[in-house]
């Protein structure tokens, strides 16, 4: 029962150009989301989150959007770099649920030079 | 500013050896998670401690798995007796409370596990 679910296993885009990594979750009770970014033999680190009183978080070259209605978020990377080539987890909380996340399963983003 | 720490980076060790993998969270965290990433089930958390009382262990896979915080500096995850399905990279993850305000887990570098 996965309920953040990242659908695209990986994605290749061209440097420069805009990377979208999307992801959709089913539990309603889900009030903050997060993005993390791992390279081989790295913990995942901390890249960007959303509360879900928002609709849009920018931060640099990426932002999120939640669309709630829609259960679904969206990590978009402006302009590509190939340092970005990682695997970005998406995560979820909820607030009754303590401090757990629930991550999805990961999306291998190549960025080509 | 040290981050978590975990030790052994890489192990590997025979079916039926016991395995103990080591964590040291942030200072100051008072949240200290064991995760579990395979090809086959992403990262899936085992279970997770709160000043170093055991939370919720729903995410352990079965008994032959177990986890210690004797203290706010230091946590194990045992395996006994280890098994080749048990090959994963096993991530130690540490926070403080959420606020709700902004939240995010601090994870250490892993340990890849290979059982043979």
């Amino acid at each position: 029962d996965q309920q953040v679910k990242q659908n695209s296993p990986s994605l290749s885009v061209q440097e420069g150009r805009i990377s979208i990594l999307n992801c959709d979750y089913t539990n309603s009770m889900f009030d903050y989301f997060l993005w993390y970014k791992k390279y081989p033999a790295e913990g995942p680190t901390f890249l960007i989150s959303i509360s879900s009183i928002k609709d849009k978080n920018e931060d640099g070259r990426f932002t999120v959007f939640l669309n709630k209605s829609a259960k679904h978020l969206s990590l978009h990377i402006v302009p590509s770099q190939p340092g970005d080539s990682a695997v970005y987890f998406c995560a979820a909380s909820a607030l009754e649920y303590g401090n757990k996340l629930v991550f999805g399963a990961g999306t291998i983003l190549r960025v080509k030079s | 500013d040290a981050g978590v720490i975990q030790s052994p980076r890489h192990e590997v060790t025979e079916m039926g050896q016991e395995v103990t993998l080591r964590c040291k969270p942030i200072s100051g965290h008072d949240y200290l998670f064991w995760y579990r990433q395979t090809m086959m089930r992403g990262l899936e958390l085992l279970i997770y401690f709160n000043n170093n009382v055991p939370i919720d262990d729903s995410g352990m896979p079965e008994d032959r798995f177990s986890a210690k915080m004797p203290n706010a500096s230091f946590s194990t995850l045992k395996i006994q007796p280890s098994e080749p399905r048990d090959s994963a990279v096993y991530f130690c993850a540490s926070s403080p409370p959420r606020t709700g305000l902004h939240y995010e887990q601090y994870f250490g570098p892993g340990t890849r596990l290979t059982v043979t």
